[in-house]
């Protein structure tokens, strides 16, 4: 089956750095998202994207579907931003979820 | 927005219990989902349902495990003879189609099995 890959599995962030979260698939596939979970445990959906790059605010997201990566850029990164970040990739009718990283940002 | 909700948000059951968890998807979408995710671990796969049947299922879904569509807006997910380790986060999602679509999970419903 299809295998998540994430990198960093944690980052500590100060206050107001950017960063760059990765996320590496083993096969094609026709679905990607990233995800944020917060301290509650909800599941947020920043962005789908299968291919391409998008932006929202503060945060933006490139998929390179051919070379089987997407990377999640966060600038700008705020305490509200801790959490975990988790990239799923579908290959059919299943979703596939990366370990995530655990981001914390400092004030 | 339209959104996925579930019910209980939290639920304590006795091992050995049945439990069922329910979902209202987002009302025109034909895909069902549900995950689990044990405290700390990651977002695990557990069954794809479509046209009132599963389209796909993980080796986590076993005969404990059920389905259900018992009306045109509820999906439920029930887990008989519940053992300690079912104690996760299990979330219900939804998409419009099966595939290259965005796929919206719920809040997310706790099971504490004691």
């Amino acid at each position: 089956g299809i295998q998540v890959e994430q990198s960093p599995p944690d980052l500590i962030l100060q206050e107001g750095a950017n960063s760059t979260l990765r996320c590496n698939f083993s096969d094609s596939v026709n679905n990607l998202q990233w995800f944020h979970q917060n301290p509650w445990g909800q599941l947020i959906n920043l962005f789908y994207i299968p291919s391409g790059t998008k932006q929202n605010g503060r945060l933006s997201a490139t998929t390179v579907a051919t070379e089987r990566y997407s990377l999640l850029y966060i600038s700008s990164s705020q305490t509200t931003d801790s959490g975990v970040y988790f990239c799923a990739v579908s290959g059919g009718f299943k979703t596939i979820f990366g370990a995530g990283t655990r981001l914390f940002v400092k004030a | 927005e339209p959104e996925v909700t579930q019910t209980p948000s939290h639920q304590v059951t006795q091992m050995g219990q049945e439990v069922i968890l329910r979902c209202v998807p987002i009302s025109n979408h034909l895909y069902f989902y549900w995950y689990r995710q044990i405290l700390g671990q990651k977002v695990e796969f557990l069954v794809s349902f479509y046209n009132n049947e599963i389209s796909e299922k993980s080796e986590i879904f076993d005969d404990q495990f059920s389905v259900e569509r018992p009306d045109g807006s509820n999906f439920t997910l029930k887990i008989r003879s519940t053992k300690l380790e079912d104690s996760a986060m299990y979330f219900c999602a939804s998409s419009a189609t099966g595939a290259g679509n965005t796929i919206y999970f719920g809040e997310g419903s706790w099971l504490t099995v004691v």
